[in-house]
């Protein structure tokens, strides 16, 4: 059964920082990984889509990687803003099954 | 494109009523996903429709919960009779396929006093 974990589980940085969340998994038959943003009361909007051929892909100031060997990604956030804060979470799809799992989340508040 | 249509979005029920959320997904898709999201948690699959057939229910309380994706589009999730610990948010998801990404609606908030 896959298990995803995401560290730290809460970060509050200054504005402008650099960012560096981590997402850990068990099981390295995945088909793609996905990093979604929640703000609260809302839904999941999707921000960075890997699939299992790929190794990293960036939109704007984000980054995300994947290392299946080690069974990691990460999500890099360059010069972090106050609209930045909400919760990020990393969700896997694989091991025969098409459905999403996802990490507990990772709350990001930015300060201005 | 239009997103993924979910309602209501806030429901408040008592334990043991019944309830009933309605999910419209992205045209095209044929795949559609319900998941719950207790507060503080990451959603958690319930279950995955094919068309409008269905591929994974394991986690899915089938004693109260129960789901439909009549025509291969629209869906409903019931729950009946609802307990405090149903309490939660009801996440619809649509994808083209596995290799995609996945699409979100809003939600509907629910919860049972």
């Amino acid at each position: 059964k896959q298990e995803v974990t995401q560290i730290p589980a809460a970060l509050s940085v200054p504005e402008g920082e650099n960012l560096v969340l981590n997402c850990s998994f068990t099981d390295s038959a995945i088909y793609n990984l996905q990093w979604f943003r929640q703000d609260p009361g809302k839904g999941l909007t999707s921000l960075l889509l890997i699939q299992s051929s790929q190794r990293e892909q960036t939109s704007g100031r984000l980054n995300a990687s994947l290392d299946k060997s080690s069974g990691r990604s990460t999500l890099y956030i360059a010069a972090s803003q106050p609209g930045d804060s909400a919760t990020y979470l990393c969700a896997f799809s694989g091991g025969g099954a098409d459905g999403l799992t996802f990490g507990k989340g990772t709350h990001l508040i930015i300060q201005p | 494109e239009a997103g993924v249509a979910q309602s209501p979005r806030y429901k408040i029920i008592e334990k043991r009523q019944s309830v009933a959320f309605w999910c419209n997904p992205i045209s095209g898709h044929a795949t559609l996903y319900w998941y719950q999201q207790i507060l503080g948690q990451g959603p958690k699959l319930l279950i995955q429709f094919q068309n409008n057939g269905v591929v994974d229910d394991s986690q899915l309380p089938k004693d109260r919960f129960s789901a439909e994706r009549l025509k291969g589009v629209d869906s409903t999730l019931k729950i009946q009779p609802a307990k405090l610990e149903d309490s939660a948010v009801y996440l619809c998801a649509s994808s083209l396929n596995s290799r995609g990404g996945y699409t979100f609606g809003s939600g509907t908030r629910l919860t049972v006093v």
